[in-house]
């Protein structure tokens, strides 16, 4: 089956230390997004890559970062500079760029910093 | 600034109703729009992707609407059933790169 496999589910950190999250996709998409989601709010994009070894920052890209170097893979990395790192994060393709098709979701990675 | 509405934040109807799920947004010129259900602790599912060129899509019992003109388009599901209880949310494409989510209406089927 195809899809999108985040891991791992729930992820427990201590402040001041950097996480990544694994993002995999066996879709053969080219674009990969990551969202982040927070009660009562719309979810608001991190970082995104529409090809390898490119990838473009999102509107809350502060704190995150990314890499592309295969293009099953997209993880993400939250940085200890991260102000407010607790949250539920998705990872997203898409087999055109440019939201010109529909978006696929993984289950998501919920962290949680304390 | 493009902003994305949707109201109510939470509807419970009876099973076996047809509803309607409405989202509204700042900006006309859209590209296109997504449909997304979410379930509890888990990731978007796509449900219909409309272009600014149609007016309607349908797939199985749900259809949406976009008039870009009034900044709106609506999502009916027809005969709702206990496993359509979810999180419905709604995505522009302004053509700025990203897509902007509503937070969506939290939907409850009651058997």
């Amino acid at each position: 089956d195809g899809g999108i496999t985040q891991s791992p589910k729930y992820l427990f950190r201590k402040e001041g230390q950097n996480v990544t999250l694994s993002c995999e996709q066996n879709l053969n998409h080219d674009a990969m997004y990551w969202y982040r989601q927070d009660p009562g709010q719309g979810l608001r994009l991190i970082y995104y890559s529409q090809i390898v070894n490119d990838f473009q920052k999102g509107d809350i890209a502060e704190g995150y970062s990314v890499s592309r170097e295969k293009k099953e893979s997209f993880p993400l990395t939250v940085t200890s500079a991260q102000k407010n790192p607790t949250a539920f994060y998705l990872c997203a393709s898409s087999i055109e760029k440019g939201y010109r098709s529909p978006l696929h979701f993984g289950n998501g990675t919920r962290l949680t910093v304390t | 600034k493009q902003e994305v509405t949707q109201i109510p934040a939470a509807l419970s109807v009876p099973e076996g109703e047809n509803l309607v799920l409405n989202c509204s947004f700042t900006d006309s010129a859209i590209y296109n729009l997504q449909w997304f259900r979410q379930d509890p602790g888990k990731g978007l599912t796509s449900l219909l992707l409309i272009q600014s060129s149609q007016r309607e899509q349908t797939s199985g019992r749900l259809n949406a609407s976009l008039d870009k003109s009034s900044g709106r388009s609506t999502l009916y599901i027809a005969a709702s059933q206990p496993g359509d209880s979810a999180t419905y949310l709604c995505a522009p494409n302004f053509g700025n790169e990203k897509l902007t989510f509503g937070t969506g209406t939290r939907l409850t089927i009651i058997p």
